[in-house]
């Protein structure tokens, strides 16, 4: 899988939108862009994933650059639930056999959310 | 609700023993994972079935083992082999294995594991 690059930690306050940017400037035309979150001492949670075009759930929204080459995960108003490591994921879904289908976590971002 | 259950949440074990660790899903997903995960560390994987019956060893199966004799079930025993089992161990499910069937998985909460 391709490599992503994530900030180390941000910061914000509750109530507030968060954008927390993802560069992947190896993408190949193949690579779905996935985000996951883990809160502390629990398993990592599916927040969001896209192709190309931007997305929209309940949890979350995904900004991917025209190039691809970057992506922004936007949490519109930062609970204190919110907190947790966020890991941007590159995944080729046409890679088949073998450890391919781990997921490979790199450190994430920590997200800090101040009251 | 679906969802994985992982029990216990905490597990000690002693030198020369093996212990197992439960994993049961009620998603009727396929594919079943196990990862370990060490302080400020992403992922690893070790263990993956695609099938009741069926496991492939992932990027570090040394010193564990699994079965999948039901599709909700996927157990995993670290044995006295695993010199250093001390970590977070996660069990995850995902509809099947390839393409877009792969993802997203889903996980559960999680088994610390620590050595007495």
């Amino acid at each position: 899988d391709a490599k992503t690059t994530q900030p180390n930690s941000m910061e914000s306050n509750e109530e507030e939108p968060v954008h927390l940017p993802c560069n992947h400037s190896t993408i190949s035309g193949t690579d779905y862009i996935h985000w996951y979150r883990q809160l502390p001492s629990q398993g990592p949670e599916y927040v969001i994933h896209g192709l190309t075009s931007n997305v929209n759930n309940r949890m979350a929204s995904l900004a991917i650059a025209e190039d691809r080459k970057s992506s922004t995960l936007i949490l519109h108003r930062a609970t204190l639930r919110d907190a947790a490591v966020y890991y941007c994921i590159l995944r080729d879904v046409e890679s088949e056999g073998g450890s391919n289908y781990k997921l490979t976590f790199g450190k994430g971002t920590l997200l800090t959310v101040n009251p | 609700d679906g969802g994985i259950t992982q029990s216990p949440k905490y597990l000690f074990r002693k030198e020369g023993q093996n212990v197992t660790l439960s994993c049961e899903q009620n998603l009727n997903h396929d594919a079943m994972y196990w990862y370990r995960q060490d302080p400020g560390q992403g992922l690893r994987l070790i263990y993956y079935s695609q099938i009741v019956n069926d496991f492939q060893k992932g990027d570090i199966a040394e010193g564990y083992s699994v079965s999948r004799e039901k599709k909700e079930s996927f157990p995993l025993t670290v044995t006295s082999a695993q010199k250093n089992p001390t970590a977070f161990y996660l069990c995850a499910s995902s509809i099947g294995l390839g393409g877009v069937l792969t993802l997203p998985q889903h996980f559960g909460d999680g088994t610390r594991l620590s050595i007495l």
